[in-house]
């Protein structure tokens, strides 16, 4: 089975840091993506692990440990317009690949 | 570059109607996934295509549903006699020929179907 958990909701404050984490539990691996998604709109991709450790790009930053199943997504200096839902997918093979995604976390950032 | 394509952007049926979604890939582009999302949900696949063949579509519909990406023209993902629980945001996204390392996939704008 496939199987991909992020929490529903968090809450944070403009210039704070936030961590969302990501469990899964897939037939097969081969690279796990983090994307945005702000409401009403199409995901834009953030960020890609297929290797173990953290990967750093600007005010974002996400961390892979594969033998835990385990991601995070770490934002940091959080700015009003980082308001959005955060949905990690694993990708899988399948033919070639396809991609799995979790729920999404949906962060409000407070002024 | 123009990004991936779909359209239309709002489309509105009565029960019992045929609703078609049409998706155009980025240039370059072979691989198509169709994704469905109800409000305050995550993406669920459906289906992954490439041109002239269904890969995976073990997360389609068995019925009322079908998707084709023919050699010429966009990619169409085709629901028969909607009903309310259709109504949904569906996305398609593309990526490269050569899958795998950081070759991601690209999401359109979706289409918004919404059943009367």
């Amino acid at each position: 089975g496939q199987n991909i958990d992020q929490p529903t909701e968090m809450t944070a404050t403009e210039g704070a840091i936030v961590q969302i984490n990501c469990t899964y539990q897939t037939s097969g691996f081969n690279g796990l993506f983090w994307y945005q998604q702000h409401a009403g709109e199409a995901p834009t991709f953030l960020s890609y692990n297929v290797l173990d450790g953290l990967e750093e790009k600007g005010r974002f930053s996400s961390f892979l440990s594969r033998s835990k199943g385990y991601s995070y997504l770490l934002l940091k200096e959080l700015q009003m317009k980082d308001s959005a839902s955060y949905l990690c997918a694993v990708r899988v093979p399948s033919g070639t690949y396809k991609y799995i995604f979790g729920t999404g976390t949906r962060l409000k950032v407070l002024a | 570059n123009a990004g991936v394509m779909q359209n239309p952007r709002h489309l509105v049926r009565r029960r019992g109607q045929e609703a078609r979604l049409r998706c155009s890939p980025m240039k370059g582009h072979s691989h198509v996934y169709w994704y469905r999302q109800l409000p305050e949900e995550g993406l669920k696949f459906m289906v992954y295509l490439q041109k002239e063949n269904i890969i995976d579509e073990s997360g389609m519909p068995k019925e009322r549903f079908s998707a084709e990406f023919p050699k010429e023209g966009p990619s169409i993902l085709r629901i028969q006699q909607v009903v309310r629980g259709d109504s949904a945001a569906y996305f398609c996204a593309s990526s490269p020929s050569t899958s795998g390392g950081l070759n991601t996939q690209y999401f359109g704008p979706g289409t918004r179907l919404t059943v009367l």
